[in-house]
């Protein structure tokens, strides 16, 4: 079944820097992709999502590619501040309505003034 | 006000106990699911749902089961916990025209 792997774990950055998160997937036949946040304490939140017919996304401060060849989707946050400590997600799925998401194991981000 | 609403946040019970995880949506959404929480794992999902009285098995169900009593409740179930299922669980609700998932605050739990 699909694999999802996420890197890095922790990520420190000071305040606006950027900061890049990636995640690599394992099935070609994945057809969302999405990037989840999670503040202490609460649960996640979606932050942006793409289907796979698009490589390039941008919202607020916030870009997402998606590159099919290689099986992976980043996520670069521009100019980090305090509000952006979190720890984030990525998540997949090869369908595009059922919710059945598969999920990266989290990178941990902390913004350092 | 929060959509989606998990009982208890916090749970200790012992090896071999019984515990039931509560989950109401207010979304009015036929989806919902159930994700454990778990480092170097990131969230797996359990069990999940299309409506009331549906189930459908996850990835990871062994030691749970799950009851949808209406669109609103759903109901996580751990007959005998084990420390093994020590996690922080998340409910989550969909409307199934798409993939956005909307999540509870978590429920903690610890199996001495």
């Amino acid at each position: 079944g699909e694999q999802v792997e996420q890197r890095p774990p922790h990520l420190s950055v000071r305040e606006g820097d950027s900061a890049i998160i990636i995640c690599t997937y394992t099935d070609s036949a994945t057809a969302y992709f999405s990037w989840y946040k999670q503040e202490a304490g609460a649960g996640l939140q979606l932050l942006m999502s793409v289907l796979s017919n698009v490589d390039r996304k941008e919202e607020q401060g916030l870009t997402v590619l998606l590159n099919k060849k290689d099986k992976r989707l980043s996520l670069n946050l521009t100019a980090a501040h305090p509000g952006d400590s979190a720890v984030y997600f990525c998540a997949v799925s090869l369908n595009y309505n059922q919710g059945k998401l598969i999920f990266g194991q989290g990178t941990k981000l902390s913004i350092k003034p | 006000e929060a959509a989606v609403t998990q009982s208890p946040r916090n749970k200790v019970t012992v090896t071999g106990g019984n515990v039931t995880l509560s989950c109401r949506q207010t979304n009015s959404h036929n989806y919902m699911y159930w994700y454990r929480q778990d480092t170097g794992h990131g969230l797996r999902l359990i069990h999940y749902s299309y409506g009331a009285g549906n189930l459908q098995i996850g990835d990871v169900p062994d030691g749970y089961k799950a009851t949808r009593t209406t669109q609103e409740d759903f109901f996580l179930l751990l007959e005998l916990a084990s420390p093994s299922q020590t996690s922080l669980y998340f409910c989550a609700s969909s409307d199934g025209t798409g993939n956005t998932l909307y999540f509870g605050a978590g429920t903690r739990l610890s199996v001495l």
